[in-house]
């Protein structure tokens, strides 16, 4: 399967403790970004990596939040003493910067980790 | 700043009709792209069909088009003859061009086909 991976599919923690996912893009796809889906909710932009560099964070991650991409390959996001408020689906996906670059940027995404804050 | 509406929280559909489900979007960049995307129970979002702003003709792909009014700045998915294995939560989104990475989704309108 060389599709979206990400790891774990269900995380079950409890309040204060820390978190870590893993995504694995498609290999040869250079951009990756990570959202987060509540119930009911479209997708909500986190974060942005073009190879390994994050070039762009949402106002939605906290300092408790850190995602890295070190060589440009797999991320992970990490979520520090994790509040109830945190429970929701983690959503990787990567993408391909083509030669037309600009707004065409056809994402594909992983399975998603659900994360539930006890 | 970006914003994307879908005011249909569900539709049903017959199996075997077409379907069109409302996007609504605003941007004040002239370069942007509007996706659609697809999740089905199991959680995997699914890419669909893409339109440019820029793109003189509507998308197509398979059984879905994408009615593109950019005057009126909307962007319905048309599915055509549905099948029940398109029951899921439908999402439009919309990346702009002008050098920002961010996507932006709509709340999702979800399909149900029935038999």
């Amino acid at each position: 399967d060389t599709g979206v991976s990400q790891d774990p599919r269900h995380k079950i923690t409890k309040r204060g403790q820390n978190v870590t996912f893993r995504c694995d893009p498609i290999s040869e796809h250079n951009r990756l970004y990570w959202y987060r889906q509540t119930l009911g909710q479209g997708p909500e932009f986190l974060t942005y990596f073009q190879n390994e560099a994050q070039l762009e964070k949402s106002r939605l991650l906290s300092d408790r939040f850190s995602a890295e991409r070190p060589k440009g390959s797999f991320s992970t996001l990490e979520i520090q003493r994790t509040e109830q408020g945190d429970s929701a689906m983690y959503l990787c996906a990567s993408s391909l910067r083509g030669a037309s670059g600009g707004a065409r940027d056809t994402q594909y995404f992983g399975p998603g980790t659900r994360l539930t804050v006890l | 700043a970006q914003k994307i509406t879908q005011t249909q929280p569900g539709m049903f559909v017959q199996e075997k009709e077409a379907v069109t489900l409302d996007c609504t979007y605003d941007t004040s960049d002239p370069s942007y792209g509007l996706f659609w995307y697809k999740q089905p129970s199991s959680g995997e979002m699914i890419f669909l069909i893409y339109q440019g702003s820029y793109d003189q003709q509507n998308a197509t792909e398979g059984r879905y088009s994408l009615n593109f009014q950019k005057a009126r700045k909307s962007a319905n998915l048309v599915i055509s003859a549905s099948q029940l294995g398109d029951s899921a939560m439908y999402f439009c989104a919309m990346r702009e061009g002008g050098g920002g990475f961010k996507t932006i989704f709509g709340a999702g309108t979800r399909l149900f086909v029935k038999a």
